[in-house]
């Protein structure tokens, strides 16, 4: 069966500081990954998806990036966090654009 | 533009009510319509998923939901609710070869 796996669950980091999420996915092939942020309180803004290595569409103007390096593997990243980046970050993966989508546990980063 | 509607932002119902949580959508394609369920810090779960067929849609937990297209709706029900049902709950719709979009989301209570 297919899992996917995101860490740190959680994370507190400086404004100004790096940062790297890291998700994996096992069980399947040629995933769509996507990446999420949900503030407190609001529903879920769509961030970065991916159809395949090296392949990433950036759904708004942000201070965040995104790489996928390997077939299951996704990676958001940031080189000055800043303090509107405090969220709750998901990561997703389906079978195609419109599948369902399945999710891992989230992490939460809290600027400080 | 296509978008998704919860109108109810918080529902308290009693245990062992019947429960029913709205959902409108405005979409240019034929959609695909999905229920996810969040509990306090974790991911989304998918509930249920409607593609084509039988409007009325058994998922997990007990939960099924009905297509409207007449109203563009997606409901979702469940006949006796449970102090475990208490999470948030996000409807989604999509299509093939394209993203989600996902309702703002509705937080559930239960009473004892």
């Amino acid at each position: 069966s297919q899992t996917i796996h995101q860490w740190p669950a959680t994370l507190v980091q400086p404004v100004g500081s790096p940062l790297s999420l890291e998700c994996t996915v096992e069980g399947t092939s040629n995933p769509n990954l996507y990446w999420y942020r949900q503030a407190a309180g609001r529903g879920l803004q769509l961030l970065f998806y991916s159809v395949g290595i090296g392949q990433i569409s950036s759904e708004v103007p942000q201070n965040l990036s995104a790489s996928r390096p390997q077939d299951r593997q996704f990676i958001l990243s940031s080189k000055k966090l800043l303090l509107s980046d405090s969220g709750f970050y998901l990561c997703a993966w389906s079978q195609g654009l419109g599948q369902p989508q399945h999710f891992g546990d989230g992490t939460r980063l809290s600027i400080l | 533009a296509q978008s998704v509607t919860q109108p109810d932002i918080h529902i308290t119902v009693s245990e062992g009510a019947s429960l029913e949580l709205r959902c409108n959508y405005s979409y240019g394609a034929t959609p695909y319509l999905f229920w996810y369920v969040q509990s306090p810090g974790q991911g989304l779960q998918l509930l249920l998923k409607y593609f084509s067929g039988d409007t009325l849609v058994q998922g997990i937990k007990g939960f099924e939901a009905e297509f409207k297209r007449s109203q563009s709706s997606f409901n979702l029900r469940k006949p006796s609710v449970h102090w475990s049902d208490a999470a948030e709950y996000f409807c989604a719709v999509g299509a093939y070869g394209q993203n989600f979009v996902f309702g703002p989301g509705t937080r559930l209570s239960v009473l004892p």
